[in-house]
């Protein structure tokens, strides 16, 4: 099983339209969490750390769910911009270990 | 925020020839450094964990005579494909952890896009 699983979409919405994406991870004992926005042949970007109180910025809001095991990303009033591939980051503390999802693609419809 | 500088962005090479990636933290010391290899539309893998002034750890099936790490200072590290072939070509990216962060994050090179002929 892998560490951080991810739907790969690909999701095609238009602008201005609301979508959310989901990641689930399989170790109990993981600590941090991130989401990271990477364009074609780019290096990911941090786009927010996701916090167990779940966090908002701007139109993006992160929510953790430690039960459950999974993270999301809601993106509101999509830009077209906002085209990418989002990465679901997940930390293990323990020996500094980083698991990536194998990401979200997003395109933005005008 | 962290910076962290990969050189150089693009690579061809002739199968065979060996090539050389290099990492820099500019503004911070980076005791370990992580380098990951991305196929088209597929997610980061880590390939490796750089450790100054010792060996790098190497993911399971990454070859370690292959891809030779270096990491003699606490600012660079640096990836060498040897005798590379075509299945090599992959995109190539290094990242650091800043310490003091606070919740660990990753601050990551611009890659490197490796094409092997």
């Amino acid at each position: 099983r892998k560490e951080v699983e991810q739907d790969p979409g690909p999701f095609n919405v238009p602008e201005g339209a609301t979508v959310a994406f989901n990641c689930t991870y399989s170790n109990s004992a993981s600590q941090s969490f991130f989401w990271y926005r990477q364009d074609c042949r780019k290096e990911p970007k941090l786009l927010m750390s996701v916090y167990s109180s779940g966090n908002e910025d701007g139109r993006f809001t992160a929510q953790l769910n430690r039960a459950s095991q999974y993270i999301s990303l809601l993106i509101r009033d999509s830009k077209l911009s906002d085209s990418a591939t989002y990465l679901c980051v997940v930390n293990i503390n323990t020996g500094n270990q980083f698991y990536f999802g194998t990401g979200t693609s997003l395109t933005v419809i005008p | 925020g962290a910076v962290v500088s990969q050189h150089p962005s693009w690579v061809i090479c002739k199968s065979g020839t060996s090539v050389k990636i290099e990492c820099r933290s500019l503004d911070f010391q980076a005791t370990t450094m992580f380098w990951y290899r991305q196929f088209p539309k597929q997610s980061l893998m880590l390939m490796a964990t750089s450790n100054e002034g010792s060996k790098a750890t190497y993911e399971q099936g990454v070859e370690k005579d292959k891809f030779l790490i270096n990491h003699a200072s606490l600012t660079l590290s640096t990836l060498t494909v040897t005798s590379a072939h075509p299945e090599d070509s992959s995109f190539y990216i290094c990242s650091a952890d800043p310490p003091g962060q606070g919740a660990e994050k990753l601050f990551f090179g611009s890659g490197t896009q490796l094409s092997v002929l």
